[in-house]
């Protein structure tokens, strides 16, 4: 299996919005609306942000939204703040019953 | 509050096997939930390697498939992982996380995992 495609870096400045794609195939992410999102900061395990496309577990900000079209989810954030700079990856569950993860994005805060 | 923790040796020979355990308190390895691995070698992305169910049954990665085996001992309510036939590109950071429908929700530490002689 392939992993899904991320942009390898996006930059925003403070207060501003930014969108991450994750691309994948009719196999993954366009088959099923089982796309997560994971924060993960250096040196730390991933966080949970967004499952099944665009819900957010508790305590996750409302600054974090998911959505979906066809083969393609996406990360957005709105209001950047300093402490989500971080790597994010996205991840689907796949129809050959296994976990694909994005490639990660590195999110800079300018 | 549910938390895992991943233990094993931390480093392993080339050829050899590597063997982690993750000890799952909070929840019980019998619950309705998959035990996953997932590893991240340095400085590069996430990889799920494989999971497996309470009734022993699993999920693995097609391109680690014939190396991987993840057990799980109720008992002790904990799984394992074995990788057979390692080499330097299995050094990584190996985490044990718990999936509940199709995401990941609790993810241990991580421990680091390097494949030298």
């Amino acid at each position: 299996q392939s992993a899904l495609t991320q942009p390898a870096s996006v930059s925003g400045s403070p207060g501003q919005s930014i969108t991450i794609s994750c691309t994948g195939t009719s196999s993954d992410v366009g088959a099923y609306n089982y796309v997560s999102w994971y924060q993960q900061h250096p040196g730390k395990a991933p966080k949970l942000m967004i499952y099944d496309v665009s819900n957010r577990p508790s305590g996750v900000s409302n600054r974090f939204s998911g959505s979906k079209s066809g083969n393609t989810a996406s990360l957005t954030i709105s209001g950047l703040q300093a402490e989500d700079e971080a790597d994010y990856y996205c991840s689907s569950y796949t129809s050959s019953s296994t976990v694909v993860f994005g490639g990660g994005t590195k999110l800079t805060v300018l | 509050q549910v938390q895992l923790q991943e233990s094993g040796p931390g480093l392993v020979k080339p050829s050899g096997t590597l063997s982690l355990t993750c000890a799952v308190s909070g929840d019980s390895i019998s619950s309705n939930n998959w035990w996953s691995w997932v590893r991240q070698p340095p400085g590069k992305g996430l990889e799920w390697i494989g999971e497996i169910y309470h009734s022993g049954s699993t999920n693995y990665n097609p391109s680690l498939k014939s190396r991987v085996t993840i057990s799980v001992d109720k008992s002790k309510n904990q799984f394992s992982l074995k990788l057979s036939s390692v080499t330097a590109a299995d050094t990584a950071v190996y985490y044990c996380a718990r999936r509940v429908r199709w995401h990941h929700d609790y993810w241990g530490q991580g421990t680091l995992v390097t494949v030298s002689s």
